[in-house]
């Protein structure tokens, strides 16, 4: 079964930082692109950032550009998402995703049920 | 950046009744277009990909339509379990991928 744990989430003060780490279990990790996706409360979904399974592919929304920092760890079958510099506008649910193995299928099969980071004084 | 609108924001619908959603591209996506369902406290789940495929599972009152820049979801008949927030998602842009703002849709 195919699972993504994140965690890391919690209230932060602006200007701080803090580690998302996404766990994944359940498929061949290293084959997989995994994506972090962001919920703020009561609105819709952002896309924040992905990462291609072999790390030569690699994006940033405009949002987070120059803040934030996907990484992975392949031995670990592990996703992480470094948030530098926060801002209250970065509050809201953090899912990571999975991309789905099919040729040009750059769409999410599994979800995990995401951190929720809070970014207040 | 692709801009993916959505509308209605809100449809209402009576169980049973059809409900069509609409989600629009600022560019051509090609057919690399797909839909998640999002109900309260829970992840999305993937719904429909290339524009009119159902993923594993998902029922035939769910179908997609739609290339280029424009793209219909539709529910033929409504169910209690169907009422849940719709989004669509580009994936035509790789890696830089945008969801649309989402429908509700809700018990009339």
């Amino acid at each position: 079964e195919v699972q993504l744990v994140e965690s890391g989430g919690g209230l932060v003060q602006p200007g701080r930082s803090l580690r998302l780490s996404c766990a994944a279990s359940g498929f061949t990790f290293d084959d997989y692109a995994i994506h972090w996706v962001r919920q703020p409360p009561g609105k819709g979904l952002e896309w924040v950032s992905g990462l291609s399974w072999n790390r030569h592919t690699i994006d940033y929304a405009d949002s987070v550009t120059g803040r934030f920092t996907i990484s992975r760890d392949n031995a670990k079958n592990s996703l992480y998402l470094q948030m530098n510099s926060l801002r209250p506008e970065d509050t809201a649910l953090y899912y990571c995703a999975k991309v789905t193995g099919v040729p040009g299928g750059y769409y999410f099969d599994y979800w995990g049920q995401g951190t929720l980071v809070t970014v207040s004084s | 950046e692709i801009v993916m609108t959505q509308s209605p924001a809100t449809l209402s619908v009576s169980p049973g009744e059809r409900a069509t959603l609409s989600c629009r591209a600022s560019q051509s996506v090609s057919s690399n277009l797909a839909w998640y369902q999002q109900k309260p406290g829970q992840a999305p789940r993937l719904l429909i990909y290339a524009a009119s495929t159902r993923a594993t599972g998902i029922p035939a009152r769910f179908s997609g339509s739609g290339s280029g820049t424009d793209f219909t979801l539709t529910i033929s008949s409504l169910q209690s379990e169907d009422f849940a927030v719709y989004y669509c998602q580009q994936y035509n842009n790789w890696p830089r991928l945008t969801f649309g703002g989402g429908t509700k849709v809700e018990i009339k």
